[in-house]
């Protein structure tokens, strides 16, 4: 158990839609990465949050936004959903937002929009 | 801009052979490199990282990855697979560019490590 804890583990929705995935990072932790796993993309970076903060941009979708709030959980919110928005989607935290620090995954949540 | 190949996605040994998991990195600078792992179901987890202290690194599970510059390789070994060793292992690079390292990683596209009794 990495302390990294994401909601809902699956979520199954229809295009056109839109989710909301949460991530609650370790205790202490400040920084907060959002990863997509898909089997066309792979692993991807998303965005990065520090203590609030969009720190990095990645490969993300102007339909994705996120937002860090002030107890330090952080939400992926996915619109306008389709088929190829299928994938696994990671949280991963670590105590300062550089290279240095470790980062911890959470377990995912599986999205499936059909 | 950086990236990371892994040569093979399937690699299959038996219980006791030798584990040989290869990565290449391209990077304009000086890389930090990593080796996660995934078991079915569950998140990353991290095996070992190079942030250019020594080339020879050891990592849990009894792993250890050298990195070779002069090659771009930092490819994951270990002496005796054990059965427990099956899952996917992902490379990843992180570049500290201009004196910020933001800590985003950018993987390889995996490699599922089959062992057989």
């Amino acid at each position: 158990d990495s302390g990294v804890t994401q909601t809902p583990k699956h979520l199954i929705t229809a295009t056109g839609q839109r989710v909301t995935l949460r991530c609650s990072p370790r205790s202490g932790d400040l920084s907060v990465y959002w990863y997509q796993q898909s089997l066309d993309q792979g692993l991807q970076f998303l965005i990065q949050y520090y203590n609030g903060e969009e720190r990095a941009k990645g490969n993300i979708l102007e339909r994705f936004s996120a937002q860090q709030f002030p107890d330090l959980h952080s939400e992926l919110n996915l619109s306008s959903l389709e088929l190829g928005d299928s994938a696994l989607y990671f949280c991963a935290s670590s105590l300062r937002p550089t290279v240095t620090y470790e980062q911890y995954f959470g377990p995912g949540t599986r999205l499936t929009v059909t | 801009a950086q990236s990371v190949t892994q040569l093979g996605s399937h690699v299959s040994v038996s219980e006791g052979a030798l584990v040989l998991l290869r990565c290449n990195y391209s990077s304009s600078v000086p890389p930090y490199l990593f080796w996660y792992v995934q078991y079915p179901n569950q998140g990353l987890q991290l095996l070992l990282k190079y942030t250019s202290a020594a080339t020879l690194v050891k990592g849990i599970n009894g792993f250890e990855a050298e990195f070779k510059k002069s090659e771009t390789s930092f490819h994951l070994t270990k002496p005796s697979a054990h059965m427990s060793d099956a899952a996917e292992y992902f490379c990843a690079v992180s570049e500290v560019a201009g004196g910020t390292s933001y800590g985003k990683l950018t993987f390889g596209q995996g490699t599922i490590l089959t062992v057989h009794p």
